[in-house]
């Protein structure tokens, strides 16, 4: 069964810290993207990647960074977590070409206090 | 600019009802469309999608027909189960350009009680 895999279901950390959230796929996807959701808000795209190191801003990159060193993982990075930054968090990926379906994790939820 | 436009939630319907969850999307050119769904706990799953005017797309028993005279693409399901108690998100895909990313839908939450 072909899934993206989120490392962590439930984080919770204090204002300040570097916080990592970790995203793998084993579909050979060339895509992946990091949302967050929030109440309301729906799905805000923060980054994309669409091929090793190489990265783009989506909507709502400030606070954010990522690293795609492989071609299955791709990983979210809070340099300095802030309260503003709790929300649910969502990795997904897709082939390059075709029908750009995406495939999501789970989710991380993330709380930062 | 480009966006999409869902009625707002919750939607509330017992068993068996009738249920439509409308959307319809501002876009240039020919977009790709698509419905996602997302259960509770879980992330968004691909419902069903059209690429193309007039395209219905089906999955589960659920049904939307791409409408560009009405720029829409209204998800329909005859008898609704407990287990369709979701969140519903429609998106499109331009089909031009940067097509790398869907613009969404706010989402519409769907409890469904027996």
């Amino acid at each position: 069964d072909v899934k993206v895999t989120q490392s962590s279901r439930y984080l919770v950390k204090r204002t300040g810290e570097k916080v990592f959230l970790e995203c793998v796929q084993d579909m050979d996807h060339e895509n992946m993207f990091w949302y967050r959701q929030d109440p309301g808000l729906g799905l805000r795209l923060i980054y994309f990647s669409y091929d090793v190191k190489m990265k783009e801003k989506g909507d709502i990159p400030e606070g954010y960074s990522v690293s795609r060193e492989k071609k299955e993982r791709f990983s979210l990075i809070l340099e300095s977590a802030s309260t503003n930054q709790t929300s649910m968090y969502l990795c997904a990926s897709s082939y390059l070409s075709g029908a750009n379906v995406l495939t999501f994790g789970a989710g991380s939820r993330l709380t930062v206090l | 600019g480009d966006s999409v436009t869902q009625m707002e939630g919750p939607v509330t319907l017992s068993e068996e009802a009738f249920l439509t969850i409308n959307c319809t999307y501002t876009a240039t050119g020919y977009p790709s469309l698509f419905w996602y769904v997302q259960y509770p706990g879980e992330g968004l799953q691909l419902l069903l999608k059209a690429t193309k005017a007039d395209d219905k797309g089906s999955n589960k028993g659920f049904e939307a027909t791409y409408r560009k005279e009405t720029t829409s693409f209204h998800l329909e399901k005859g008898s609704v189960q407990v287990s369709d108690s979701a969140v519903y998100f429609c998106a499109l895909r331009l089909n031009a350009g940067n097509n790398r990313k869907l613009i969404w839908g706010l989402g519409t939450s769907l409890g469904v009680n027996p």
